[in-house]
């Protein structure tokens, strides 16, 4: 079974309109990490946001949100007032287990990406 | 400026050879991880480094080796026994106290 699904392959928004980039999860284990990436066609990828899943709040960092459901097992990214630089691909990741500080590093599994289109 | 550097940006290769794919990075980070990504599709995990002289095999190590001789770098080895090589590869670090993951600009590797 998938462990992150991406349902919307592409989506097109006008330039200063809200877009809500979904992503669901599936994983058994109580303590887990929910992570946003863009990837601009030259091919890096840019963190965005992070969301623990003991974290009370939902993050937020600028322009971006995270909408996390626990319950519905879904971590939807919000980019309010969007530009036209916010073109690009956006991939919603998953670390299983908590962060360790001797463990040290994190297997991250990604979705498929959703490829975002903003129109002037 | 502290980064990942992966060099070259294009690497054209013939079939049956190996190719040593470079990654370095002067954040002073503890770990490491290589990433491929075949178009249209998301990252998967090839192999990470904890600590220098360690690593472990991700999701898809089959056709590839990694050392880990220093903590500032990481190269990728995709061998012969790699079916399908031709992919973008992506390097990236991390502290090990911290969540994020940095990457580099990648390298887009071609086998023909």
């Amino acid at each position: 079974a998938q462990k992150i699904t991406q349902t919307q392959p592409g989506m097109f928004v006008q330039e200063k309109e809200a877009v809500t980039l979904d992503c669901t999860y599936d994983t058994s284990d109580p303590s887990y990490g929910l992570f946003w990436y863009k990837q601009p066609s030259s091919g890096e990828m840019i963190f965005l946001i992070y969301q623990g899943s003991y974290d009370q709040q939902n993050a937020t960092e600028g322009r971006y949100s995270l909408n996390f459901q626990k319950a519905r097992k879904s971590a939807n990214l919000v980019i309010s007032a969007s530009q036209l630089g916010d073109s690009a691909m956006y991939f919603c990741a998953m670390r299983e287990g908590p962060l360790s500080i001797i463990q040290g590093a994190q297997k991250l599994v990604f979705g498929q990406g959703t490829r975002l289109t903003i129109n002037p | 400026d502290g980064g990942i550097t992966q060099s070259p940006k294009y690497l054209f290769r013939k079939e049956g050879q190996n190719v040593t794919l470079s990654c370095e990075q002067n954040l002073n980070h503890d770990a490491m991880y290589w990433y491929r990504q075949d178009p249209g599709q998301g990252l998967r995990l090839i192999y990470y480094s904890q600590i220098v002289n360690d690593f472990q095999k991700g999701d898809i190590a089959e056709g590839y080796s990694v050392s880990r001789e220093k903590k500032e770098s990481f190269p990728l080895t995709v061998t012969s026994a790699q079916k399908n090589p031709t992919a973008f590869y992506l390097c990236a670090s991390q502290q090990g106290d911290s969540y994020e993951q940095y990457f580099g600009p990648g390298t887009r590797l071609t086998v023909t």
